[in-house]
């Protein structure tokens, strides 16, 4: 069974400009979440989609959306991009409704640079 | 506002050594907590999910713990290889639809040959 994958693994923009990122859960996962990974800040949480729905969202500014299509896969935009910006971000799946258990596997991460 | 601790934040180990990486929380009030190990630059390894039931797991040589009401969970790593060498990262989760995981800062560790 095929893992998460993320595209692109790597990303270089510059300030101002707008990024989308996209992360493919693992078959038959419909829980997609993304997290923010800086070496200050750690890992930070942005936000959860399930079945197309945001589920659930951290304290990020409204530059950082999200969305996901029917087939799960998911994408995450940031728009007007900051230095602060410049992170490795992780998408993560899981199976969810029901009794699961809710296990969360990550995928490689896209590495965005901003200049 | 739950809090994720974890100590040591770094250690290095000889190779064959038992270990215990430890992990602190403030609100006991959690749906499960999740190890994970992190190689450099890479994404995150599952290791152990313990649901807010149960009291540990067991994978391999690793063993992870809860202590709900003390707010502590410990990953026990049994023997020690090189290979375990990464950075270790615990995460509660608060609820199934509630804000999602809140990770430690982790604990980096370096098993020498």
């Amino acid at each position: 069974k095929a893992g998460v994958t993320q595209t692109p693994r790597y990303l270089i923009k510059t300030r101002g400009q707008q990024v989308t990122l996209s992360c493919s859960p693992i078959s038959g996962h419909r829980s997609v979440s993304w997290y923010q990974q800086t070496p200050g800040q750690g890992l930070q949480f942005l936000f959860e989609y399930f079945s197309e729905t945001q589920r659930n969202k951290g304290n990020f500014p409204g530059r950082f959306s999200g969305r996901q299509f029917s087939n799960s896969r998911s994408e995450m935009n940031v728009s007007t991009l900051e230095l602060g910006d410049s992170a490795l971000y992780l998408c993560a799946s899981s199976l969810r409704g029901g009794q699961t258990y809710n296990e969360q596997f990550f995928g490689p991460g896209t590495r965005l640079t901003v200049l | 506002k739950q809090e994720v601790t974890q100590i040591p934040a770094a250690l290095s180990v000889p190779e064959g050594e038992n270990l215990v990486l430890n992990c602190s929380f403030t609100d006991s009030a959690i749906y499960n907590l999740q190890w994970f190990r992190q190689d450099p630059g890479k994404g995150l390894t599952s290791l152990l999910l313990i649901q807010s039931s149960q009291r540990e797991q067991t994978s391999g040589r690793l063993n992870a713990s809860l202590d709900k009401s003390s707010g502590r969970s410990t990953l026990y790593i049994a023997a020690s290889q090189p290979g375990d060498s990464a950075t270790y990262l615990c995460a509660v989760r608060l609820g199934v639809y509630g804000q999602n995981f809140v990770f430690g800062p982790g604990t980096r560790l370096s098993v020498l040959p």
